[in-house]
């Protein structure tokens, strides 16, 4: 079976650009997490989903990210306009309904530099 | 304000040996999970305990969570090469999705 499948792995920007990271979570999982990892402030949660619907976007730094789940095999994170302070390791995972609260499966990450 | 902290942060050790790596919090979680990562991937989880004291063994590695269920930690036992990766603990609410993440302890184990 696929694992979380998230798009592209690597992305150089210039500053003042838009970027999109794309996530699918795996088939039959209904929570959907974006996560950001840095070395100063460690893996950070942005914002989750639950069938489709945004439930928790308090992590989200500031009006410029923002994120998309149009249906239950598809994700965006999106970046506008990009900023330096923004370059990060972004990671997606996903979770079933059945599972055990924690349990989250994560995709390979997108590592984004923004010069 | 870190929710979960990890320490050590770095450790290094000889193959063969014995280490611990714990995890505190103030609050109380309905379980926890620990996570291991590995340079360029995603965490990939290992174990998630979720009475007060269960002890749960994979293979050389023994987790244990407190009593109280606010603390844990990760015994690995003749640590190989293999083991070297960044150890990640989690905790988790029953009454939502989300968890929260430790600050990670980063071990390198040489040969």
């Amino acid at each position: 079976d696929a694992g979380v499948i998230q798009s592209p792995r690597h992305e150089v920007t210039e500053m003042g650009q838009e970027v999109t990271l794309r996530c699918k979570p795996i088939s039959g999982h209904n929570s959907l997490f974006w996560y950001r990892q840095t070395m100063m402030r460690g893996l950070e949660l942005l914002i989750y989903f639950n069938n489709n619907v945004p439930i928790d976007d308090s992590g989200m730094p500031e009006d410029r990210f923002s994120a998309k789940m149009p249906n239950a095999s598809f994700s965006t994170l999106k970046i506008q306009p990009s900023e330096p302070r923004d370059s990060a390791v972004y990671f997606c995972a996903s979770s079933p309904s059945s599972g055990r609260a924690g349990e989250q499966f994560f995709g390979p990450g997108t590592r984004l530099t923004v010069l | 304000t870190q929710l979960l902290e990890q320490s050590p942060q770095f450790l290094s050790i000889q193959e063969g040996e014995n280490l611990t790596v714990y995890c505190n919090s103030s609050s109380v979680f309905s379980s926890l999970q620990w996570y291991r990562q590995e340079p360029g991937e995603g965490p990939v989880l290992l174990v998630t305990v979720v009475t007060g004291g269960e002890v749960k063994k994979l293979k050389r590695l023994t987790f244990q969570f407190g009593d109280a269920r606010k603390d844990s930690s990760l015994h690995i036992t003749a640590a190989q090469p293999g083991d070297t990766g960044l150890y990640l603990c989690a905790g988790a609410w029953s009454s939502a999705s989300k968890i929260i993440f430790g600050s990670g302890t980063r071990l390198s184990i040489r040969p």
